[in-house]
């Protein structure tokens, strides 16, 4: 248990669908991430939200979208997603130098 | 760019045998360096990591690692794996992204099989 929970663990959607996915960190960390773990891929930065501010967007496909209502909440909608946007979409959170902790992931599957 | 390089994609040891994982990185600058685990169907879970200082870590779970500047290097050890040390890890670096938030860098992973 890390502090980081991400709901839900699993989802299978249609392409025409919209879901959200959430991740809440319960450690009082300043700076929530998402990151995409696609397979035989390195993990991918998609978002980093540094004070409710979103710092960072790694040419992620507008049909994804972060959404972080405060400190301790994350979202990602998704939208129209396509087949290759199967993967484990993994939430971080930090408050120091790059000590990320990880929530358990979602592991999306799209249709 | 920095990059790391993971150059074995599956390893497979006996149960109490040593082991090492390797990790390269490129960086102009000494990065912040972290081994990461992630067992399957979980998250990740930070190992160890190396800021400054002594280029020993220790870790959880009895590993080890050792920063080599000179040949931009980050091996992870253990002297005897268990079989619940059977994961994928997962070698990063660090960039800051700005204020104290940094932004990982991850290698592809090696996938470690301990047989009994």
């Amino acid at each position: 248990e890390t502090g980081v929970t991400q709901t839900p663990r699993h989802l299978v959607m249609g392409m025409t669908n919209k879901k959200s996915l959430k991740c809440e960190q319960h450690l009082g960390h300043n700076a929530m991430y998402w990151y995409k773990q696609s397979a035989k891929k390195p993990l991918e930065l998609m978002f980093v939200y540094s004070l409710e501010e979103r710092v960072e967007n790694n040419s992620v496909p507008s049909r994804f979208s972060p959404e972080c209502p405060n400190s301790s909440h994350l979202f990602l909608h998704l939208h129209t997603l396509q087949p290759e946007d199967s993967a484990l979409y993994l939430c971080a959170s930090s408050q120091d130098q790059g000590r990320q902790f990880f929530g358990p992931g979602t592991r999306l599957t799209v249709l | 760019a920095q990059s790391v390089t993971q150059p074995d994609i599956h390893i497979t040891v006996s149960e109490g045998a040593s082991l090492e994982l390797r990790c390269n990185y490129s960086y102009g600058a000494t990065p912040y360096l972290f081994w990461y685990v992630q067992s399957p169907g979980q998250g990740l879970q930070l190992l160890l990591k190396y800021f400054s200082g002594d280029t020993l870590v220790q870790g959880i779970k009895g590993f080890e690692a050792e920063f080599k500047r000179s040949q931009s290097s980050f091996n992870l050890r253990k002297p005897s794996v268990h079989w619940s040390d059977a994961a994928e890890y997962f070698c990063a670096v660090a960039l800051n992204s700005g204020g104290s938030n940094y932004k990982l860098t991850f290698g592809k992973g090696t996938l470690l099989t301990v047989n009994p």
